[in-house]
């Protein structure tokens, strides 16, 4: 089985650019969420989706990071403009199941650096 | 409210024991635990469910104290590849996992 992919792995990009993170989630997985880590901090929560639908989107800094899910399947994020700030290893991760008693698979990450 | 993990940081000669503790200050409904070891992704240790149900590998061993809202993470007889960073990661009802600031294991041969 497949696991959580990300694509790119690597992004570096200039500040005010635009970039947009990609990830596939594992097969009938209904549950996806975005994190971020900033080096030798939490893994910090952005959003969750259930099939399309967006559950909970408190994690998500400010109105310059979009996510969105096409058909319940692939997740993208897009931020734009990049900031400095928005620096750090951004996760995907999918689940089955309620989210309280079921583990989450995660992506290798996708390491974002704006200059 | 981000759970507390105490250590920050734990360095041990191989085979050594270790423990590892998660507290939040919100009543929880399970405790997760994760380790990521440095360009890779987290991955999933445990689940430890409100009512003493726990789900995770056999080799790890853990408590949750539901009434003080801890978690403890025991690692014994240390060998080099437990090295990483180690997560908690509670859930309160929130139907979202937090996560604590991670606690780094360095083990030495």
């Amino acid at each position: 089985e497949a696991g959580v992919t990300q694509f790119p792995s690597h992004s570096v990009i200039e500040k005010g650019q635009t970039v947009t993170l990609r990830c596939d989630p594992i097969s009938g997985h209904d549950n996806l969420y975005w994190y971020r880590r900033v080096m030798g901090k939490e893994i910090k929560f952005l959003l969750h989706f259930v099939k399309e639908s967006k559950q909970d989107e408190s994690g998500m800094p400010n109105n310059r990071f979009l996510a969105e899910r096409t058909g319940g399947t692939y997740s993208t994020l897009k931020v734009q403009p990049a900031e400095l700030e928005d620096s750090g290893v951004y996760f995907c991760a999918s689940s089955q199941g309620r989210v309280w008693r079921n583990e989450q698979f995660f992506g290798p990450g996708t390491r974002l650096t704006v200059l | 409210q981000q759970p507390v993990q105490s250590p920050q940081a734990v360095i041990l000669r191989e085979g050594e024991d270790a423990v590892i503790n998660c507290s939040s200050s919100k009543a929880l409904y399970s405790v997760h635990w994760y380790r990521q070891k440095h360009g890779e992704a987290p991955v999933f240790l445990m689940i430890l469910l409100k009512g003493g149900e726990q789900k995770g590998h056999e080799k790890i061993s853990a408590s949750f104290n539901e009434k003080k809202q801890q978690s403890s993470l025991y690692l014994t007889a240390s060998q080099l590849s437990y090295s990483g960073t180690y997560f908690c990661g509670t859930e309160a009802g929130a139907q979202k996992l937090v996560f604590g600031q991670g606690t780094r294991l360095t083990i030495n041969p």
